[in-house]
């Protein structure tokens, strides 16, 4: 059974920092996975999406990598500002489709 | 398009009733998945449809759950009866296989008293 794990579960940065979160999963037989940002009291933004056979994405100041042969991917996000503060959500498809999330980084970026 | 529509984006109600969750996916998806999130067990998936067929519905907690999708335009989530436990956000979401990825309704925020 797929399991996916998020780490740190709470981050608090400083304005302008780079940081890294963490995800990791435990089948490494996925279709996609894909990132997503959850506002307080809202619904799920997708940020990136990589297809199994890439290695990673970017927007922006977002960049994700995928290494399906470890289980693992990253979400980098540069210059960070107090408006990327949120909930960030890992989730890997399986070949149905099916989406199976992490429990979600909380990031803060203080001014 | 107007995205995922889910209705009511709050509901209330009384343990024992039966409640009714809504959704409209983006037009052309062919795949609708229901979540329920909670503070503790964050994003769970209780079911999806193919082209209208339910997949897998593991997810579904009891019997007191069922979801149906009479077309490809309209899927609903019923808990009959409803518990306090019930209590979560749910999420309805579709895509078009793996390209496109994932689009979210705003969610339906339940409570049970």
């Amino acid at each position: 059974k797929q399991e996916v794990t998020q780490i740190p579960a709470a981050l608090s940065v400083p304005e302008g920092e780079n940081l890294v979160l963490n995800c990791s999963f435990t089948d490494s037989a996925i279709y996609n996975l894909q990132w997503f940002r959850q506002d307080p009291g809202k619904g799920l933004t997708s940020l990136l999406l990589i297809q199994s056979s890439q290695r990673e994405q970017t927007s922006g100041r977002l960049n994700a990598s995928l290494d399906k042969s470890s289980g693992r991917s990253t979400l980098y996000i540069a210059a960070s500002q107090p408006g990327d503060s949120a909930t960030y959500l890992c989730a890997v498809a399986g070949s149905q489709g099916n989406l199976i999330f992490g429990k979600g980084t909380k990031l803060s970026v203080k001014p | 398009d107007a995205g995922v529509i889910q209705s009511p984006r709050h509901e209330v109600t009384e343990m024992g009733q039966e409640v009714t969750l809504r959704c409209k996916p983006i037009s052309g998806h062919n795949s609708l998945f229901w979540y329920r999130q909670t503070m503790m067990r964050g994003l769970e998936l209780l079911i999806y449809f193919n082209n209208n067929v339910p997949i897998d519905d593991s997810g579904m907690p009891e019997d007191r759950f069922s979801a149906k999708m009479p077309n490809a335009s309209f899927s609903t989530l019923k808990i009959q009866p409803s518990e306090p436990r019930d209590s979560a956000v749910y999420f309805c979401a579709s895509s078009l296989g793996d390209i496109i990825g994932y689009t979210f309704g705003s969610g339906t925020r339940l409570t049970v008293v």
